[in-house]
């Protein structure tokens, strides 16, 4: 069964930094590409980031490119968001989403989420 | 970067009958080398993550009922439920996966009974 558990989200203060994780079960995570989506409360759904499946492309939404970096452990089967410089516009749910494959971006597996609250 | 629209923002659509919701892209996600339409469709119920319902603009997940189609090519897309049930309330997101750097979501709509 694929799952998607992340973890690492919680209150910080603007300007600080927060590292978010997504550890991968159930599929073989090194093949696949992966996504982190956010929510802000009562929002629609914003792309973030996006990793191709071996780490050697990356991609940024303009809302965060330049402060946030997404990287991947394959031997780990874990999905990083590293999250500098954070403002109150980022507070939000972080979801991660893996790639359904074959060229489809979109995602076919996502976690429940993790809560990010950027506030003093 | 690629903007998408949806409309309408809402709708209230009676047990059994049709749900339609459009989406527009500012420009083509049509990717002419392949004939395929880099666009997928999302359910998002209140506490849940999405779920995937259409990719390719009109191929339909797996498990997803046949209720739910999904039409379009260009820049002009439409999700449409033809016979909307109760669990079927929700908010639905479009998504293109056509240009990098961004996979931009449309804003949502709402489907209530």
């Amino acid at each position: 069964e694929v799952q998607l558990l992340e973890s690492g989200g919680g209150l910080v203060q603007p300007g600080g930094s927060l590292r978010l994780s997504c550890a991968a079960y159930g599929f073989s995570f090194s093949t696949y590409a992966m996504s982190w989506v956010r929510q802000a409360p009562g929002k629609g759904l914003e792309w973030v980031s996006a990793i191709t499946y071996s780490g050697g492309s990356t991609y940024y939404s303009d809302s965060v490119k330049g402060r946030f970096t997404i990287s991947r452990d394959n031997s780990k089967n874990t999905l990083y968001l590293q999250m500098n410089s954070l403002r109150a516009e980022d507070t939000a749910v972080y979801y991660c989403a893996k790639a359904k494959g074959q060229g489809v971006m979109g995602g076919d597996y996502w976690g429940q989420g993790t809560l990010v609250t950027v506030s003093s | 970067d690629i903007v998408m629209t949806q409309s309408p923002d809402s709708l209230a659509v009676s047990l059994g009958e049709r749900a339609t919701i459009n989406c527009k892209s500012s420009q083509s996600v049509l990717y002419s080398s392949n004939n395929k339409n880099y666009l997928a469709w999302y359910q998002q119920k209140p506490g849940q993550p999405p779920k995937l319902l259409i990719y390719w603009a009109s191929t339909r997940e797996s498990g997803v009922p046949d209720r739910f189609s999904g039409s379009g090519s260009g820049t002009d897309f439409t999700l449409t439920i033809s016979s909307l049930q109760a669990e079927d309330v929700a908010v639905y997101y479009c998504q293109q996966y056509y240009s990098t750097p961004s996979f931009t979501f449309g804003p949502g709509t709402k489907v209530d009974i």
